[in-house]
């Protein structure tokens, strides 16, 4: 069946660093991922969409690559700041268009 | 220009109510969505409709469960006879267009704040 995955650990870093989180995806091609933050207590929200034949997309200090091959898909916050904190969900369009998400990331930056 | 809303943000019911959420898409958004998250776990989704009509609730469990998005109005998330396992957030997303294969800005989805239902 189609999965996406991601690393359901909380990942810690310090303040000023690169964030990398990671999406998996296995038996499908998705035409395309997206990336969304959502806060405690909050919906998700949008950040950036990738399609499979875009290797990277940058939006200010985020940048999302897309690997076919790897089946894979890697976000990266950098300088990285307290207020990133979050969780970062993956997705990507599943049977019939609706969208699937992974279980989502847990980013703490440490001042 | 109001983002989508949801209401009640919170609810409580006891086992055997039941429970209506209501979810206003963004102004000239006609595709709405909803999607359950359990504690801990990625968002769900549960079934998608377009004014009046239901394009799919693949992810909506068949019994107890009914959505509907009138005319004039909210879309109404409903559970009938509410039980434990129920208690979630439920959030509303809606878009411009519909889902397209390559995914395309205008049917990006964005999500309400949720409701948060406990069942007691």
């Amino acid at each position: 069946s189609q999965k996406i995955e991601q690393n359901s650990e909380a990942l810690n870093i310090q303040e000023g660093k690169t964030a990398t989180l990671t999406c998996n995806y296995t038996n499908y091609s998705p035409a395309y991922l997206q990336w969304y933050r959502q806060d405690p207590g909050r919906g998700p929200v949008f950040l950036l969409l990738i399609r499979e034949n875009e290797k990277e997309k940058r939006k200010e200090r985020l940048k999302v690559t897309f690997d076919t091959t790897l089946k894979q898909s890697l976000f990266h916050i950098t300088a990285s700041q307290p207020a990133d904190s979050a969780t970062y969900l993956c997705a990507s369009e599943a049977a019939g268009n609706m969208l699937t998400f992974g279980g989502g990331t847990r980013l703490m930056v440490k001042p | 220009n109001a983002g989508v809303m949801q209401n009640p943000r919170h609810l409580v019911r006891r086992r055997g109510q039941e429970a209506r959420l209501r979810c206003s898409p963004m102004k000239g958004h006609s595709h709405v969505y909803w999607y359950r998250q359990l504690p801990e776990e990625g968002l769900k989704f549960m079934v998608y409709l377009q004014k009046e009509n239901i394009i799919d609730e693949s992810g909506m469990p068949k019994e107890r469960f009914s959505a509907e998005f009138p005319k004039e109005g909210p879309s109404i998330l409903r559970i009938q006879q509410v039980v434990r396992g129920d208690s979630a957030a439920y959030f509303c997303a809606s878009s411009q267009t519909l889902p397209s294969r390559g995914g395309s800005s205008t049917d990006t989805q964005y999500f309400g704040p949720g409701t948060r239902l406990t069942v007691l």
